[in-house]
């Protein structure tokens, strides 16, 4: 199966930028997914990458994409206190259903 | 508005106990999933389904077992239940066709806190 990796925690200021980093193995994924996670919620999805494009922005959060080095990154411009949970990476095998995550990254946003 | 709903959302049990998660959705779709998060593993799949009668097994399926007899419910059984199995539990949804180059999302549910004692 395919190992999606992701750096545990981060934290940044309020109104700083935020990049949260994830690598993945199998070149055959052909969406990647970004998911929320609040305590005691279940995940809810952010936003969500085609594998060719190479870069998607929507309001503060801008996706981007390296295919050759399997890289794939959050930003969010302008972090809010409401921003600190935890955001998991998982990418989508081409031709099934199954997705792969990440261990997820805390952020913490401090005031 | 279409849901994916999981009940009990807490739940302590001892070991050796039979335990059955419920997930119900209201999406109308054919795929259901099941994921256990722990700390430091993120989510890993336990047990999936594509369809009505449709049941795989995940990375970690060991002492847990699915049925799927409709479309809607995906109830999860953990046979015998031990301590490994403390953890939160996810059941996710998504409309699912095989098909190249298909997104297909998955919405999660709420998740059920299991304490095995």
């Amino acid at each position: 199966g395919e190992d999606v990796e992701q750096s545990l925690f981060l934290s940044v200021r309020e109104g700083d930028s935020s990049v949260i980093n994830c690598t993945y193995t199998d070149s055959s994924s052909t969406y990647l997914y970004w998911y929320k996670q609040e305590p005691g919620a279940g995940l809810q999805l952010l936003t969500y990458i085609f594998s060719n494009m190479d870069m998607k922005q929507d309001q503060r959060l801008t996706v981007l994409l390296n295919k050759k080095d399997k890289h794939l990154s959050l930003r969010i411009a302008d972090t809010q206190t409401g921003d600190s949970a935890i955001y998991f990476c998982a990418s989508q095998e081409d031709n099934f259903n199954k997705f792969y995550f990440g261990s997820g990254t805390k952020l913490n946003v401090k005031p | 508005d279409a849901e994916i709903t999981q009940s009990p959302r807490h739940k302590i049990t001892e070991t050796g106990r039979q335990v059955t998660l419920a997930c119900h959705q209201t999406w109308n779709h054919n795929n259901m999933f099941w994921y256990r998060q722990d700390l430091g593993h993120g989510l890993r799949l336990i047990h999936y389904s594509y369809g009505v009668q449709d049941t795989n097994k995940g990375e970690v399926s060991d002492g847990y077992s699915v049925s799927r007899s409709n479309t809607e419910d995906l109830p999860l059984t953990l046979e015998s239940a031990a301590s490994s199995q403390t953890s939160v539990y996810f059941c996710a949804s998504s409309s699912g066709t095989i098909a190249a180059g298909e997104k297909n999302i998955q919405y999660f549910g709420a998740g059920t806190r299991l304490s095995v004692l």
